[in-house]
Parts: C-alpha cells; sequence; structure tokens
C-alpha cells in the first residue's frame, strides 16, 4: 500500500462516453501528478498540481482535463477519447524537499477506448 | 529526443547470479537519480536512489551507480530472487524540483 489510491483500476469505454479517473493520497503531499504509460514507452507525464495549482500541462489534448480540488483528491475528465488514449494512467504524489522528489504511485487505471 | 534511455528492454538472469540494469542519460544538470521497479497491476514503487554527489548507494542486495562523466546509471541486485523478476524503470531530475524524467524500463526476469 503506497498511500496513493486510484479507482477505477479498470476502464472500458467508447469515444463518445464521458469519464473520470479519481485519485487520492493520504500521505499530506503538497504534489500531485498524472502520468501515463503506453507500451514500450517511458511513462509520460501528463499534468503536476501543486499546492492545487497546475503548474505543468505537457502538451496534452484538450480531451483530457484535470482537476484538483484540494492537495489530497486528483481527477481526471475523459471525454471523446480516441483509441490510441487507451493505457495505464497513474496518478503519483510526493513532497518536495532538499533531496529532490521522490514520487509515490497508485496503481494505476487500465483504460480501453473502444 | 528520449532525454533517459534504457536500451535493454528485457533481461534474463539465473537466481543467486548478479542483475546489471543500465540507464543513460542527456543532460548532465541532472542531479537527482532513482530507479523504480513494477509489478503487473501495480504502480511503480520506489526502490532505491542516488544524487550526484556520490557515485554509489547500497541498500541491502541493491546498489546504485552513478557515473557522471558518462552519464550513465546501473543497478545492480546481487543475489537475484525470483521475486525481483518485474519492470525497473531509471528516472531523473533536479533535485527539490519537478518533474522526473523516466526511461521505457527494463523487464528482468529471474530464473529459479
Amino acid at each position: 500500500e503506497t498511500g496513493v489510491t486510484q479507482t477505477p483500476r479498470h476502464l472500458v469505454m467508447g469515444m463518445t462516453n464521458k469519464k473520470s479517473l479519481k485519485c487520492e493520497q493520504h500521505l499530506g503531499h503538497n504534489a500531485m501528478y498524472w502520468y501515463k504509460q503506453s507500451a514500450k514507452k517511458p511513462l509520460e507525464l501528463m499534468f503536476v498540481y501543486n499546492f492545487k495549482e497546475q503548474t505543468e500541462n505537457n502538451s496534452v489534448p484538450s480531451r483530457f482535463s484535470p482537476e484538483c480540488p484540494n492537495s489530497s483528491h486528483l481527477f481526471l475528465h475523459l471525454h471523446t477519447l480516441q483509441p490510441e488514449d487507451s493505457a495505464l494512467y497513474l496518478c503519483a504524489s510526493s513532497q518536495a524537499g532538499p533531496n529532490g522528489e521522490k514520487l509515490f504511485f497508485g496503481s494505476g487505471t487500465q483504460l480501453s477506448v473502444l | 529526443d528520449q532525454q533517459v534511455k534504457q536500451n535493454s528492454p528485457s533481461l534474463s538472469v539465473q537466481e543467486g547470479r548478479i542483475s546489471i540494469l543500465n540507464c543513460d542519460y542527456t543532460n548532465s544538470m541532472f542531479d537527482y537519480f532513482l530507479w523504480y521497479k513494477k509489478y503487473p497491476a501495480e504502480g511503480p514503487t520506489f526502490l532505491i536512489s542516488i544524487s550526484s554527489i556520490k557515485d554509489k548507494n547500497e541498500d541491502g542486495r541493491f546498489t546504485v551507480f552513478l557515473n557522471k562523466s558518462a552519464k550513465h546509471l546501473s543497478l545492480h541486485i546481487v543475489p537475484s530472487q525470483p521475486g525481483d523478476s518485474a519492470v525497473y524503470f531509471c528516472a531523473v531530475g533536479f533535485s527539490g524540483n519537478t518533474p522526473l524524467v523516466f526511461g521505457k524500463g527494463t523487464r528482468l526476469s529471474v530464473i529459479a
């Protein structure tokens, strides 16, 4: 148990659906992240939130819409996705400090877009 | 262009032997280096890290070596155990700053 909980674990959706991924961290961290892991690719950073403020958007298409209502919760709203968006979506949190960032990941949501 | 490269997508090692996983990075300004381990259906978990002021960090069976001049990082696991079978991600970054940049991962299989 890493202290970062993601739901749902699996999601199948059509291209016209709207769904949301949820992430909650119980570690008291001040930063939260969304990463995407596709087959045979590095983990790709999507969004970064520090103290509820978005500090990085890594050129992510607008069909992915993040929301961070507080430092413990992070959502990723999905709409009109494409089949190539099928991937494992990982949430992570961290507490910045002088020794660098150590990320704590959730178990991920395996997304399939049909 | 990839900033972090793990050129071996997979590695098989006999139980009890040493596993060596390699990672190369392009930006000499990176000063914080980490290894993460990922089992199927789970998120990556932190394994070991090293800062640029050191060239070696050891934690039990796991040792990370840093060669700054070569911009090369390696993870040694000895002795390897079947439970070490997983995907290992190299990650690099800047101390006290985000975000980490990850490699593609190397799938390690430890054969009993």
